[in-house]
């Protein structure tokens, strides 16, 4: 089992539509968690972190931490197509593991 | 403010021949550092980490090896390269003992590996 797991898509979403990325990881002990952004032939970004239990927002991105079910996700509304991007779950245990990414495609 | 240094930007190498990364970071004292490889429509595979000098811990088992001669210097080289590491490399720095803050990734090397 890896221990960051993304659906690597790719996502296609409308313009203006939700786009809900999902994250699973497999390190109970795992304490913070992260979502980077990378456009293609550049070094990832981030978007936001999270730590606690819950919802946190930060402008048209939210980000949700469930630790019992062991999952994280990031939600991006009125999605643009400048957010046409991979975009990356990190999981800090010690040392810092990232996902497979996914693919987000918003169409015009 | 700090700020994060890896080169070259590309680099195309034969196949046997050796490889050497640098990576430097400025404005922080004690950091992590990070090397990790990326495939090409692939996520980030961490390679090696280290929480300080001479302090290296090997994730992956290949024909690289990494290095921190000084407290801001990181360095991932391979003494003959294979076709399978050609790959986008990127040197990254967070914070000590502290994990809720990002990692800080430098502009990363394309290598290719004819």
């Amino acid at each position: 089992q890896k221990e960051v797991e993304q659906n690597s898509g790719p996502l296609s979403v409308p313009e203006g539509a939700i786009a809900s990325l999902n994250c699973t990881y497999s390190d109970r002990g795992s304490q913070s968690f992260f979502w980077y952004r990378q456009y293609s032939g550049k070094s990832p970004e981030l978007i936001m972190f999270i730590y606690s239990n819950g919802d946190k927002e930060d402008g048209r991105f939210t980000a949700q931490l469930n630790k019992a079910s062991q999952y994280v996700s990031l939600l991006i509304r009125d999605s643009q197509p400048s957010d046409s991007a991979t975009y990356l779950c990190a999981v800090y245990t010690g040392k810092l593991i990232f996902g497979q990414g996914t693919t987000l495609q918003v169409k015009p | 403010s700090q700020t994060i240094h890896q080169w070259p930007a590309t680099l195309v190498q034969p196949v046997g021949s050796p490889l050497s990364l640098e990576c430097t970071v400025e404005g922080t004292s004690n950091p992590n550092l990070y090397w990790y490889r990326q495939a090409a429509g692939r996520g980030l595979q961490l390679l090696f980490y280290s929480v300080g000098i001479g302090q290296i811990s090997s994730e992956v088992p290949q024909n690289l090896s990494a290095s921190r001669p000084q407290d801001r210097q990181f360095i991932l080289s391979s003494k003959k390269l294979l076709l399978s590491d050609s790959g986008f490399y990127l040197c990254a720095w967070s914070p000590l003992g502290t994990p809720n803050t990002e990692a800080f990734f430098g502009q990363g090397t394309r290598l290719t590996v004819v």
